[in-house]
């Protein structure tokens, strides 16, 4: 959907370790966004960029990063994972409405 | 800040009968708001979207909502639901400062009894 490649489409990983998760997009749109999304929590808002070296955070950043060094690509990272963050992350660009990436499985054991 | 109530978790209906999905939200001002459906597994698709003018808003698949100002709502009604609709709708917010932060609601889950 409107090009938005996540990889990798699932990981697994371990208490403690730094993961970084990318999205990209071919559709040239200025505002990206990642969420995470959990049973019972709906999709929550990470962090989000309204330009290249432009973000900020959503309701859920503690624990995450982002970078955004080019229109393209926008870089989740998560610092030192824990259980907690174990979800399914979505990328998402916005032109007049949101385009969603297929998601990431994240499991972090 | 923004935020977004969707005080049913869980709804059920009937093949045939009407459907409202109930949200609410709070914002500074009138934001963009918008209703998405997820099927399972699937990603989320994009219902229909509110940003000026006309309070009652044509969506696919027969779906409308209306824009209460007064009460900051924003429900999703059919008025005749399909077995295809059982899935999980998402109402959303964004903020109109030029970010475009958008705010998702935890969702309601609809099961269409046969």
């Amino acid at each position: 959907d409107a090009g938005i490649t996540q990889s990798p489409r699932h990981k697994v990983t371990e208490t403690g370790t730094p993961v970084t998760l990318r999205c990209h997009q071919t559709e040239n749109h200025r505002y990206m966004y990642w969420y995470r999304q959990d049973p019972g929590h709906g999709l929550r808002l990470i962090h989000y960029s309204y330009g290249v070296k432009d973000t900020d955070k959503g309701e859920v950043s503690d624990g995450y990063s982002v970078s955004r060094s080019k229109t393209e690509d926008f870089l989740l990272t998560l610092e030192s994972a824990t259980s907690s963050q174990t979800s399914v992350y979505f990328c998402a660009t916005r032109d007049e409405k949101l385009f969603f990436g297929s998601g990431t499985q994240l499991s972090v054991l | 800040a923004q935020s977004v109530t969707q005080p049913d978790i869980h709804i059920t209906v009937s093949e045939g009968a009407s459907l409202e999905l109930r949200c609410n939200y709070s914002y500074g001002a009138t934001p963009y708001l918008f209703w998405y459906v997820q099927s399972p597994g699937q990603g989320l698709q994009l219902l229909l979207k509110y940003f000026s003018g006309d309070t009652l808003v044509q969506g696919i698949k027969g779906f409308e909502a209306e824009f209460k100002r007064s009460q900051s709502s924003f429900n999703l009604r059919k008025p005749s639901v399909h077995w295809s609709d059982a899935a999980e709708y998402f109402c959303a917010v964004a903020s109109t400062s030029g970010t475009y932060k958008y705010i998702f609601g935890t969702g309601t889950r609809l099961k269409v009894l046969a």
